[in-house]
Formats: C-alpha cells, sequence, structure tokens
C-alpha cells in the first residue's frame, strides 16, 4: 500500500517553513525520508524508527506518530537548495521493503 | 570509487534490442534493489535481493530480468522491451537487519525504448 503524501507541490519564498506529511493505511515500522533534485538521484535525508522518535538534519527534522500512521518532515527557514521532490518510503510491522510516496514537489524562490 | 554507481547514464534501444544495466556498490551493504521512475510516478519497486538472493519480485514483466552475482554487484538484462518501459530505472542499495538504515541511490540509467 502506497504511502499518501500531502501536498502534492509547495511553492515557498526563502526563509519560510513548510511541513511535509506521509501517512499509512498499515502499521509502519519505520520511515524514511529522501530529497531528489531534478535529473539526480534521490538522497536520504533521515529515517525514523519508533513511535514519536524525531530527528533533525540541519534545518529539516521529521517526526513519527506510530499511533497515527504518520510522518510529517519540517523544513524551516527554507534556503533555495532545498528546492526538490521529497518522497516518504514506508516500511511496514513485519515486512521489509520501502514502498514510497507519490513525491511532493517543493520549489524555493528568493 | 565510493557509493553506488550505475552505468550506463543513459540508454536507447529499439523493441528487438537486448541491452543490460549494471550497477554496482562499494558500501559494504547486503541488499540491492532495481526501482523504476517513470514521469509523475511514484518510485516503483522491481526486485530486491537480500544476502544476493531475490526476495522480491514485484510483478515485473519476464522482459526483465534481474542478476546479483555477488553482493556488490547487480544487473538488470533487458529484452524486447515495449515503449512503455522508458524510465528513469534507479539501483540502491542498503544493510538490511541492523535496525534501520536508509537507501543509497544510484544516479539512475535514463533508458528510451524507440
Amino acid at each position: 500500500q502506497q504511502p499518501v503524501q500531502s501536498p502534492q507541490a509547495v511553492i515557498l519564498r526563502e526563509g519560510e517553513d513548510a511541513v511535509i506529511n506521509c501517512s499509512s493505511s498499515k502499521a509502519l515500522y519505520s520511515v524514511h525520508w529522501y530529497r531528489q533534485k531534478h535529473g539526480e538521484a534521490p538522497v536520504f535525508l533521515m529515517i525514523l524508527l519508533k513511535g514519536g522518535e524525531q530527528k533533525g538534519h540541519e534545518k529539516i527534522s521529521a517526526s513519527f506518530n506510530e499511533k497515527k500512521q504518520q510522518s510529517s518532515l519540517y523544513l524551516t527557514a527554507s534556503q533555495l537548495s532545498y528546492s526538490g521532490t521529497y518522497f516518504c518510503g514506508t516500511v511496514r510491522t513485519g515486512g521489509f521493503k520501502t514502498i514510497f510516496g507519490a513525491g511532493t514537489r517543493l520549489f524555493v524562490k528568493a | 570509487e565510493t557509493g553506488v554507481t550505475q552505468t550506463p547514464r543513459h540508454l536507447v534501444m529499439g523493441m528487438t534490442n537486448k541491452k543490460s544495466l549494471k550497477c554496482e556498490q562499494h558500501l559494504g551493504h547486503n541488499a540491492m534493489y532495481w526501482y523504476k521512475q517513470s514521469a509523475k510516478k511514484p518510485l516503483e519497486l522491481m526486485f530486491v535481493y537480500s544476502l544476493e538472493e531475490r526476495v522480491e519480485n514485484n510483478s515485473v514483466p519476464s522482459r526483465f530480468s534481474p542478476e546479483c552475482p555477488n553482493s556488490s554487484h547487480l544487473f538488470l538484462h533487458l529484452h524486447t522491451l515495449q515503449p512503455e518501459d522508458s524510465a528513469l530505472y534507479l539501483c540502491a542499495s542498503s544493510q538490511e537487519g541492523t535496525g534501520g538504515y536508509g537507501y543509497t541511490f544510484g544516479s539512475g540509467t535514463r533508458l528510451t525504448v524507440v
């Protein structure tokens, strides 16, 4: 079951904040987040392994609500370099393969 | 070299051709994956190899044939493809069984079937 990402696209001005959500209909073991720039490979940002876990990566952080089977990616004080497509990947409880969401396109303008 | 390397970067082939995509990882990972990325579609899992054994074949047509001769190399053999198979093919690797690590992706092979 593919996780659902929202929003599909977002446009920000430099310095603004954004939240990207990822939700699943199945119980999750972990959630991965990736960023892919045009013409490049997806780059791993972070993985969250248990409910309530939060992680940070520069000004990008994420949380994982195990009960709601949701994860959110927080981008604060966005920079031009944050532009790209953000994918969440989910691993179900008892599973091993990662299923990716459709992606959220983020465009940061000066 | 470090990371995950894919060759070729671009490939144009006719529907009657046979070609192979190559992936090599220098990370010591024990699992490798093939994903297909089409325009406006999510990443689609094709094959998973864990410890050199195929553990997943995600209903992929037989015109795609994977091969994993060792833990560092992964191939995708292509024959009699269709135009709808045109896409970006991404290889990834990870270390499974250690509590969760992300995937490292290669730069992909942009395949065009004519």
